[in-house]
């Protein structure tokens, strides 16, 4: 596609449900990234992927949450019962990777998630 | 610890003013920095960036910054605002290694254009 998707845009849902968050990134972007935007505060890094594997996982809060991908194609993120500190804007954004990176990365809209 | 502090978090400046957003930065190794900005309803979109070389780079929309070594900082400017150019602004520094780009974000800084 044209740009970074991710949907939902927008998700409201109970204290201890499971919800899902897509993100579809540039076609041919082998590098993607998930990033958590609380209110007021800057982007929190979440996960790394290269390919279809996760070298750097390290900044996901706990085991609740979770991401996959398929292949240098759409990537999931999962969180399970989820909390209300878990409202948050969750960006994802890809880039080219090795030689092609430019450094820079482009990021999707973000999907708003509300727990209540 | 790597960081990134944007101070300051509300600007306001009227139309055709300059403006000068600040970021320093604390980072172990040779520094890549980044300036993105959000506007309403839109993703975030890359001003410019800075990797080496000439210390002031120059970016998209008139923006341009300045690495200072010394001061570890990396401050956004604009001689003269548009109306246009309110959004929030974040700064970012990171790694940059073959294709891995875990850039560390401040927390942004909100700009708010008068006419």
């Amino acid at each position: 596609g044209a740009g970074v998707s991710q949907s939902p845009s927008n998700k409201v849902t109970e204290k201890g449900k499971d919800v899902e968050l897509r993100c579809d990134p540039i076609s041919g972007h082998t590098a993607l990234y998930w990033y958590r935007q609380r209110l007021g505060q800057g982007l929190e890094f979440l996960i790394y992927f290269q390919g279809n594997s996760a070298p750097d996982k390290s900044g996901l809060p706990s085991d609740r949450f979770s991401a996959e991908r398929t292949g240098e194609s759409v990537s999931t993120l999962t969180i399970q019962r989820t909390q209300q500190e878990d409202s948050a804007v969750y960006l994802c954004a890809s880039s080219e990777g090795g030689a092609a990176n430019t450094g820079e990365l482009f990021f999707g809209e973000g999907s708003r998630l509300t727990v209540l | 610890a790597q960081s990134v502090t944007q101070p300051d978090i509300h600007i306001t400046v009227s139309e055709g003013a300059s403006l000068e957003l600040r970021c320093n930065y604390s980072y172990g190794a040779t520094p890549y920095l980044f300036w993105y900005v959000q506007s309403p309803g839109q993703g975030l979109q890359l001003l410019l960036k800075y990797f080496s070389g000439d210390t002031l780079v120059q970016g998209i929309k008139g923006f341009e910054a300045e690495f200072k070594r010394s001061q570890s900082s990396f401050n956004l400017r604009k001689p003269s605002v548009h109306w246009s150019d309110a959004a929030e602004y974040f700064c970012a520094v990171g790694p940059f290694s073959g294709g891995y780009n875990k850039l560390i974000f401040g927390a942004g800084t909100r700009l708010a254009v008068h006419p």
